[in-house]
C-alpha cells in the first residue's frame, strides 16, 4: 500500500532554512507528483506548491515563490521541500500529498506531517 | 487566487443525522472540487474528488455534488467516527486553495 513518511520535527531560528523530506513507497514514484500543504496551529490548510517526480516540473504559490524549492530524488523515491528565510508565522505542520504527475488535482495519500517551529 | 467559502464553520448533530456542508467558489471552477476529512491530530484524508466521485475505501454515506460555483458535501447518517473538520479544495486555477473548514461535532 501507498506510504508517505516524512522527516521529524524541526526547531529553527528566524532567518534560517528548513528542509523537509517525504519518502514514498508502495507505488511507482515517477508516475506521480508531490504537493506540499501546511497548517498553522489551529488554522486551515494552505498549499505551498507541487513538484512532479515524472518530469521534474514544479509550481509554487506566489507568496512562497522566492523562498521555497521543491525537488525529488527518484533513486531514493523521496521528495523534498526547502523553505528559506523562515519567519515566526512559518510555524506549522507541513504535509506532503501525492498528486498527479503533470497537473495538480487531488491529494489521495498524505504523509503524517512534519512540525516546524520557528522560534528565537 | 480563487476564494473558497465554506459554511457553516461548525455544526453539532446527533448520530444518525444527515448533515450538509456547502462550499462556494468566487468564480466558475467547473467540477474541479475535492473534499477532505481531517480528524484531530491527523493528516487530511481524501473523501470526494471531482465534486462527486467517492475516493477508494470511503464509505458510501459520504457524497458530494455541484458544479460551477456551488457545491455540497453530505453525510447521510452521521457516525461517531465522523468527528472531524472537513475542507473543500479547488484545483481549477493555481494556486490550489482550500475552504476555511467545517468542524463537525456530535451532540
Amino acid at each position: 500500500q501507498v506510504h508517505l513518511v516524512q522527516s521529524g520535527s524541526e526547531v529553527k531560528r528566524p532567518g534560517a532554512s528548513v528542509k523537509v523530506s517525504c519518502q514514498a513507497s508502495g507505488y511507482t514514484f515517477t508516475d506521480f507528483g508531490i504537493s506540499w500543504v501546511r497548517q498553522a496551529p489551529g488554522q486551515g490548510l494552505e498549499w505551498l506548491g507541487w513538484v512532479s517526480a515524472y518530469n521534474g516540473d514544479s509550481s509554487y504559490a506566489q507568496r512562497f515563490r522566492d523562498r521555497v524549492t521543491m525537488t525529488t530524488d527518484t533513486y531514493t523515491t523521496t521528495a523534498y521541500m526547502e523553505l528559506r528565510s523562515l519567519r515566526f508565522d512559518d510555524t506549522a505542520i507541513y504535509y506532503c500529498g501525492r498528486s498527479e504527475p503533470t497537473v495538480v488535482t487531488h491529494f489521495d495519500h498524505w504523509g503524517q506531517g512534519t512540525l516546524v517551529i520557528v522560534s528565537s | 487566487d480563487i476564494q473558497m467559502t465554506q459554511s457553516p464553520s461548525s455544526l453539532s448533530a446527533s448520530v444518525g443525522d444527515r448533515i450538509t456542508i456547502t462550499c462556494q467558489a468566487n468564480q466558475d471552477i467547473s467540477n474541479y472540487l475535492n473534499w477532505y476529512q481531517q480528524r484531530p491530530g491527523k493528516a487530511p484524508r481524501l473523501l470526494i474528488y471531482d465534486a462527486s466521485n467517492l475516493a477508494v475505501g470511503v464509505p458510501s454515506r459520504f457524497s458530494g455534488r455541484g458544479s460551477g460555483t456551488d457545491f455540497t458535501f453530505t453525510i447521510s447518517s452521521l457516525q461517531p467516527e465522523d468527528i472531524a473538520t472537513y475542507y473543500c479544495q479547488q484545483y481549477d486555477t493555481l494556486p490550489v486553495t482550500f475552504g476555511g473548514g467545517t468542524q463537525v461535532e456530535i451532540k
